[in-house]
């Protein structure tokens, strides 16, 4: 069984500029998740959508994070503009449903912001 | 809310030693408790969960207990290798809820 898929692995930018993240989730995983961690801490989650729509947002910086999940599937991350303390790898994850199930992660993307 | 604290690391032990990293939670009814592991550059992987109070979990030689009496789910692996150098993290997720709660991750070096 593939697991969740990530892209791109690693990306630099320079602050103000933008950046997009992919997650391809699990096949059949209702539910996908987005996790921000910064080195030598634990994730935290942004973004928690059940099928298509948001279960919770409300740790994400909407003045510059946005994510959506149109069609229930493949999902993406945006950072518009960009700042140094976006250093972090985001974490995609997902789980068959949201209680009580083991969420499944990606590798992450990497992303440095100079 | 709920919650979950790790102990604080960096832990350094010699290869074939005994291993703990403590957990406890906070949380309202029976929610899962979880083991994720993250190895140098690489996302998080399940290491082990349990889902009710006296289950224990175990994968790879590691084992956790669910302790209800005492809100713990500490990690154990009686002999480390170098090749469990990670960082691991202990989570949880309420049955009724919908999220998971992770604690601060506790760095492990295994040396030679």
């Amino acid at each position: 069984e593939a697991g969740v898929a990530q892209s791109p692995r690693y990306k630099i930018i320079e602050k103000r500029q933008s950046v997009a993240f992919w997650c391809n989730p699990i096949s059949g995983h209702a539910t996908l998740y987005w996790y921000q961690q910064i080195l030598g801490q634990g994730p935290k989650l942004l973004i928690q959508f059940q099928n298509n729509g948001v279960v919770d947002d409300s740790q994400l910086p909407k003045d510059r994070f946005s994510a959506e999940r149109l069609k229930g599937v493949d999902s993406t991350l945006k950072i518009q503009p960009a700042k140094l303390e976006d250093s972090a790898v985001y974490l995609c994850a997902s789980s068959l449903a949201p209680s009580g199930n083991t969420i499944y992660f990606g590798e992450g993307s990497w992303l440095t912001v100079v | 809310g709920d919650s979950v604290t790790q102990m604080e690391g960096p832990v350094t032990l010699s290869e074939e030693a005994f291993l703990t990293i403590n957990c406890t939670y906070t949380a309202t009814g029976y929610p899962s408790l979880f083991w994720y592991v993250q190895y140098p550059g690489e996302g998080l992987q399940l290491l082990l969960k349990a889902t009710k109070a006296d289950d224990k979990g175990s994968n790879k030689g590691f084992e956790a207990t669910y302790r209800k009496e005492t809100t713990s789910f500490h990690l154990e692996k009686g002999s480390v290798q170098v090749s469990d150098s990670a960082v691991y993290f202990c989570a949880l997720t309420p049955n009724t809820g919908n999220q998971f709660y992770f604690g601060t991750g506790t760095s492990l070096t295994v040396i030679p």
